[in-house]
């Protein structure tokens, strides 16, 4: 069965520390893989999105990058993280009928 | 663009009746698959149901069931015999065939009571 391993669950950092955030599928190949945002009680923003290997489509343009080195991995980055860079951070993956969801990672900026 | 609106930020329900959830949606793509997702305090994001655009038949898992129109691009989400651990959020979502981007709707907070 197919399975979306995301981690750390929680991260607390520096504002102008570097992020990074990876997010690895099992059980399935050539998924479609997201990363989103959410604010506390709000909906799901859409950040990027990857159809490949190396193919990222950029959602909103602001201080965050990501990058599909493999097949099953999808990684959120930046370079220095601002105060509103916080926020629930969940990865998805998608084939045909099926979307599922990781974890998230709650990232408090300090 | 793809644009999925959810027009109720909040409702609550009786324990043991049935609710719905209003989705609805405008896309250009010819073929797309509609998602229904629940989210507790927690935070996990828990696959309730799924719709493609060709599907026939309405969607139906267990007490969940889709209730699909697609001439008015409708996809409202009907949950029968509420129970408590129904509270959460609710949330509506698209994808197209043509980029696969999966957007969400703002979602839908509904409240079972006792």
């Amino acid at each position: 069965s197919q399975t979306i391993h995301q981690w750390p669950a929680t991260l607390v950092q520096p504002v102008g520390s570097p992020l990074s955030l990876e997010c690895t599928v099992e059980g399935t190949s050539n998924p479609n893989l997201y990363w989103y945002r959410q604010a506390a009680g709000r909906g799901l923003q859409l950040l990027f999105y990857s159809v490949g290997i190396g193919q990222i489509s950029s959602e909103v343009p602001q201080n965050l990058s990501a990058s599909r080195p493999q097949d099953r991995q999808f990684i959120l980055s930046s370079k220095k993280l601002l105060l509103s860079d916080s926020g629930f951070y969940l990865c998805a993956w998608s084939v045909r009928s099926e979307a599922f969801f990781g974890q998230g990672t709650r990232l408090t900026v300090v | 663009a793809q644009k999925i609106t959810q027009t109720q930020p909040g409702m609550f329900v009786q324990e043991k009746e049935a609710v719905t959830l209003d989705c609805t949606y405008d896309t250009s793509d010819q073929s797309y698959g509609l998602f229904w997702y629940k989210q507790p305090s927690s935070g996990e994001m828990i696959f309730l149901i799924y719709q493609g655009s060709y599907d026939e038949q309405n969607a139906t898992e267990g007490r969940y069931s889709l209730n699909f129109q697609k001439a008015r691009k409708s996809a409202n989400l009907v949950i029968s015999a509420s129970q408590l651990g129904d509270s959460a959020m609710y949330f509506c979502a698209m994808r197209g065939r043509r980029d696969y981007k999966l957007s969400f709707g703002a979602g839908t907070t509904v409240t079972v009571r006792a």
